[in-house]
């Protein structure tokens, strides 16, 4: 499974717009992107899953560049309930559902 | 929505007891998973199955047993308890390995976790 590298943390403010970058130099050919999103004391709930270009659902969008190196997941105008822990996740799309879950990008949103 | 519970939030046992977490889906989902998140270490894999009766480790399984007599309930098994196994134990499910359903396996619901703290 190809790893993933995310930054630890970042801050924002309410009603901005953020975006966190997930690396994934060795992605492979059959691989998927998918993000989740864990809030203090709950599960990960799963958010968004992409191949390539964008993607885009009621919760986030999901940029992938042609070269699928990188992913970035975009979150709309956030307030202080998206205060959460974000994961990154690359795997092939059957591969039977054994996820590895890296650090994740702690995401404080600030009033 | 599929709904996903744990038997417990939170627990508390001795070391050398035998411990059962369960946890129940009610989407009839193929598959189930049980995981544990540690801080620093994040959430790591224990035990799996695809299907009733059958089970496949994780990357950590030493110490847990698992048990899937029917499709909604996967139970985890701590056959002594020890301190070092003081989590949060996360179950989830997930609707099969995508080849007949379309759906991707990646997209897993978790139950709302267990601290299983360990005295």
């Amino acid at each position: 499974l190809a790893k993933t590298t995310q930054p630890i943390s970042m801050d924002s403010y309410e009603g901005q717009e953020v975006n966190i970058t997930c690396s994934h130099n060795n992605i492979a050919t059959n691989d998927y992107i998918t993000w989740y999103q864990q809030f203090p004391s709950q599960g990960p709930r799963f958010i968004i899953q992409g191949y390539k270009t964008k993607v885009t659902n009621e919760v986030a969008s999901l940029f992938i560049p042609a070269d699928r190196k990188s992913s970035t997941l975009s979150l709309p105008r956030v307030s202080l309930s998206d205060t959460a822990v974000y994961y990154c996740l690359v795997g092939p799309y059957n591969q039977g559902g054994k996820l590895i879950f890296g650090q994740g990008t702690e995401l404080s949103v600030k009033p | 929505d599929v709904k996903v519970t744990q038997s417990s939030r939170y627990l508390v046992k001795r070391t050398g007891e035998k411990v059962f977490l369960e946890c129940v889906q009610d989407m009839d989902h193929e598959n189930m998973f049980w995981y544990r998140q540690d801080p620093g270490l994040g959430l790591r894999l224990i035990y799996f199955s695809y299907d009733v009766k059958m089970k496949e480790k994780g990357d950590i399984p030493e110490g847990y047993s698992v048990s899937r007599e029917k499709k909604e309930r996967f139970s985890l098994i701590l056959e002594s308890a020890s301190t070092n196994q003081t989590s949060m134990y996360l179950c989830a499910s997930s609707l099969d390995r995508g080849q007949t359903s379309g759906r991707s396996s990646y997209e897993q619901y978790f139950g709302p976790g267990t601290r299983l703290t360990v005295t």
